[in-house]
């Protein structure tokens, strides 16, 4: 089972920041969070992630609260392709063998013109 | 650098038959995962290979199989396909070193069994 709980639809307009929340109360100190999404029918694109630290790169920024138990994804300024299933996904570490992406259902991200 | 292709795109079979599905990894990747979306079950792990070894299985069937050759490229197969076998089948290479690398998805292969 996903060990992360998402809402399951947000909406946001165009050219506006979208926060997008994850829940992982059961997180594990070497669980990484990893953020991916996906465009209708295409496959999963992989975001950003992160352990403890907040993180940014060209897609988005990840921001993780102390206790690690929650964390939202930050669209900076959407755009109408950003309209996507958005997947929170938590994982383990360099020593841990689940190699395996557990994928819950998603929130599905709409932007509006 | 190239992404994850997969081949076909697209495919119909039916009921009954097998099919191959391929997938060439990142260039330098070892390990190649797949997994099936389906609307009813969403996205679910089937297995990883890495070094031409299948490392880590998820819960399918016999039926869904897959192998991995010596320059990383994977193949799975179905047989005896089923209706409820209709789906996308992802691939995701990554380095493979360890669990904690990130894993980059190819297009996907959409089977429909008729």
């Amino acid at each position: 089972d996903a060990k992360t709980t998402q809402p399951t639809s947000m909406d946001c307009a165009e050219g506006r920041a979208a926060n997008l929340p994850c829940n992982h109360s059961t997180i594990s100190g070497n669980e990484y969070v990893y953020w991916y999404r996906q465009i209708h029918s295409q496959g999963p694109q992989y975001i950003i992630h992160g352990l403890k630290n907040n993180e940014t790169n060209e897609m988005a920024s990840l921001i993780i609260t102390e206790d690690r138990k929650s964390s939202t994804l930050i669209l900076p300024h959407a755009t109408l392709r950003d309209t996507a299933v958005y997947y929170c996904i938590v994982r383990g570490g360099p020593m841990d063998s689940s190699y395996k992406l557990i994928f819950g259902s998603g929130t599905r991200l709409l932007v509006r013109p | 650098k190239a992404g994850v292709t997969q081949t076909p795109r697209y495919l119909i079979k039916t009921r009954g038959q097998q099919v191959t599905l391929s997938c060439s990894p990142i260039s330098g990747h070892r390990s190649v995962s797949w997994y099936q979306q389906t609307p009813g079950q969403g996205l679910q792990f089937l297995f990883e290979y890495f070094s031409e070894t299948q490392r880590n299985k998820g819960n399918f069937p016999g039926r869904f199989s897959g192998r991995q050759f010596s320059n990383s490229r994977s193949e799975m197969n179905v047989s005896t396909l089923e209706l409820g076998d209709s789906a996308l089948y992802l691939c995701a290479s990554s380095l493979g070193g360890s669990g904690a690398e990130t894993q980059y998805f190819g297009p996907g292969t959409r089977l429909l069994v008729l």
